[in-house]
């Protein structure tokens, strides 16, 4: 069955780093997303991305913050210079899109922890 | 205001019975969906079932049954038989059109312990 993946599974950085969390989407899906869940805590949006652009994003997804898509496989996320509060599980997801039934129905990663000291 | 509420922080069931996860949910967009994932304590998201606004039947998934009463604006996760590996956080969440684009929201989660 097909899957996404998120590399790495854990990281641990010092605050003010950069970080870059990988992702590879399912291949024929059109829609990627990134969320991150802290720890015990809701599952929160952090941003969309279709067609090579960000589609929507919330309030959490501020200038530290970038994701792209560099190569048509690879969906990765940013985080220019951590912060504490940004130790999180961070998941990628991806869905088919369209309008039929279910086409909006997210398959996720198994994530990624970061863990900034 | 929440767009997703799961009033049931935790929930406990025996095994091999039937168990009802609540989840409310507020939007004026006509066309949503609605889903339910597990989350094990390996912390993996795992989808398990999805209703859209306009399906006239509830959804099913085997022993993954949704309870959507579109009036109340509940869709509820009916999970029969209980089974041990059931324990886990359960989410609802809501697809709705914000801006352009689709983004489902998630509620805060259940915590389903299964006893034998």
């Amino acid at each position: 069955e097909p899957e996404v993946t998120q590399t790495p599974s854990h990281q641990v950085t010092q605050m003010g780093q950069e970080v870059i969390l990988r992702c590879v989407p399912i291949s024929n899906h059109l829609y990627f997303y990134w969320y991150r869940q802290i720890l015990g805590q809701k599952v929160e949006f952090l941003v969309s991305f279709y067609n090579n652009e960000i589609s929507e994003k919330s309030e959490i997804f501020d200038d530290q913050f970038s994701v792209e898509r560099p190569d048509g496989s690879n969906f990765t996320l940013k985080i220019r210079s951590t912060k504490l509060e940004d130790s999180a599980m961070y998941f990628c997801a991806s869905s088919v899109g369209g309008d039929s039934s279910g086409a909006n129905v997210l398959t996720f990663g198994a994530g990624s922890r970061l863990t900034v000291l | 205001a929440q767009k997703i509420t799961q009033t049931q922080p935790g929930m406990f069931v025996q095994e091999k019975e039937a168990v009802t996860l609540d989840c409310t949910y507020d939007t004026s967009d006509p066309s949503y969906g609605l889903f339910w994932y597990k989350q094990p304590s390996s912390g993996e998201m795992i989808f398990l079932i999805y209703q859209g606004s306009y399906d006239q039947q509830n959804a099913t998934e085997g022993r993954y049954s949704l309870n959507f009463q579109k009036a109340r604006k509940s869709a509820n996760l009916v999970i029969s038989a209980s089974q041990l590996g059931d324990s886990a956080m359960y989410f609802c969440a809501m697809r709705e059109r914000t801006g352009g684009s689709y983004i489902p929201t998630f509620g805060r989660g259940t915590s389903l312990i299964v006893h034998p």
